[in-house]
């Protein structure tokens, strides 16, 4: 099956700083979305992104499928962006999103 | 409009005993997703719902666990003789249409401690 990799693992970063996350995935995909997981568990969407860039607000993504990879960059970074970012994908042979292991971000004041 | 809901948020249960999950997709949509969530990890896939029938329940980790869909919107994700390793957050998931082109919206979850 599909192996989904996110680096790096942990991040530790001041506010104001900027940051890249990386999801790189095995096969072809049709399906792959970001998500963040905050303090409290809640699973919020990002992005819906199997290819191309999106922007909004403060957070944009990449994803370029030929290459097997998606970055997910965040700029101005808050203390409100701590948590988990999770990268899912999807693909034909597959119902259920694959999940990578998640980027834990920590954003000092 | 409201997103996924999932009752309750919280359930602490003695091992043995029957629990119910139940989960409230947004309306409209089709496909109702099962996953399960352990400390420190990513979700886990259980079961696949399009419209009222189980489409993939690959996932399920065995003869225990067992989800309806009866009316094609509320589900309910049914744990028999609960053990301490079922303790985890519970999280439900809907989209538009199901797989592949399908982007998942998720509700808060339940999270089950089993004593």
């Amino acid at each position: 099956g599909i192996q989904v990799e996110q680096s790096p693992p942990d991040l530790i970063l001041q506010e104001g700083a900027n940051s890249t996350l990386r999801c790189n995935f095995s096969d072809s995909v049709n399906n792959l979305q970001w998500f963040h997981q905050n303090p409290w568990g809640q699973l919020i969407n990002l992005f819906y992104i199997p290819s191309g860039t999106k922007q909004n607000g403060r957070l944009s993504a990449t994803t370029v499928a030929t290459e097997r990879y998606s970055l997910l960059y965040i700029s101005s970074s808050q203390t409100t962006d701590s948590g988990v970012y999770f990268c899912a994908v999807g693909a034909d042979s597959n119902y259920q999103l694959i999940w990578g292991a998640g980027t834990k971000l920590i954003i000092k004041p | 409009g409201a997103g996924v809901s999932q009752t309750p948020s919280n359930k602490v249960t003695e091992k043995g005993k029957y629990v119910e999950l139940r989960c409230d997709p947004i309306s409209g949509h089709t496909a109702l997703y099962w996953y399960r969530q352990s400390l420190g990890q990513g979700p886990e896939f259980l079961i696949y719902f399009q419209g009222t029938g189980a489409a993939d329940d690959s996932g399920l980790p065995n003869d225990r666990f067992f989800a309806v869909r009866p009316e094609g919107s509320v589900s309910t994700l049914k744990i028999q003789r609960t053990e301490r390793g079922d303790s985890a957050v519970y999280l439900c998931a809907s989209s538009v249409t199901g797989p592949p082109y399908n982007e998942q919206f998720f509700g808060p979850g339940t999270r089950l401690t089993v004593l």
